[in-house]
């Protein structure tokens, strides 16, 4: 099956800072999405960008769908953006697939 | 619009039992699917159903099944329970196509003793 890499694994911050989340993935894709998964286990749909560049607030993403690759971009970041953000690719056969997560942890 | 809806939250169960979890999709979505998150596998696809069909399904034993009833609702149900079905279960919604953007609940918290 597809194989989703994201790096970093962990991500210390301090308040304030910028910061970029990588993920990789082995196969061509129909979409991608990025979530934030909140300290309740929740996932908290980021982004729906199967290729180009979105900006929501202080996050943005762009998806290089030849290269097959996304970046999601924190800017100014919070303490409340702490947590796991998720990649999640459908690739052909349309099984949603999650890369490991970024553990990002924010220090005011 | 409320949001995906599952129940119940938290469970804890012995090995040998059997579970079963419902969900409730987004008013007007007709696509469910689940999800098993485990610290060691991460998050990975259980099935799918749409129109009270299963569409998709994972690489999970035939101790997991589901159904979809007409209102779109679905419940998951894991047979002869393992330790290491312990896990978190996330259902997702979605409007109708394969590869549609997924909304997910809040997840059903499963220890298996």
């Amino acid at each position: 099956g597809i194989q989703v890499e994201q790096s970093p694994p962990d991500l210390i911050l301090q308040e304030g800072a910028n910061s970029t989340l990588r993920c990789n993935f082995s196969d061509s894709v129909n979409n991608l999405q990025w979530f934030h998964q909140n300290p309740w286990g929740q996932l908290i749909n980021l982004f729906y960008i199967p290729s180009g560049t979105k900006q929501n607030g202080r996050l943005s993403a762009t998806t290089v769908a030849t290269e097959r690759y996304s970046l999601l971009y924190i800017s100014s970041s919070q303490t409340t953006d702490s947590g796991v953000y998720f990649c999640a690719v459908v690739p052909g056969d349309y099984k949603l697939s999650f890369g490991a997560g970024t553990t990002v942890t924010v220090r005011a | 619009k409320a949001g995906v809806t599952q129940t119940p939250r938290y469970l804890i169960k012995t090995r040998g039992q059997q579970v079963t979890l419902s969900c409730s999709p987004i008013s007007g979505h007709r696509s469910v699917s689940w999800y098993q998150q485990t610290p060691g596998q991460g998050l990975q696809f259980l099935f799918e159903y749409f129109s009270e069909t299963q569409r998709n399904k994972g690489n999970f034993p035939g101790r997991f099944s589901g159904r979809q009833f007409s209102n779109s609702r679905s419940e998951m149900n894991v047979s002869t329970l393992e330790l290491g079905d312990s896990a978190l279960y996330l259902c997702a919604s979605s409007l109708e196509l394969a590869g549609e953007t997924q909304y997910f609940g809040p997840g059903t918290r499963l220890l298996v003793l």
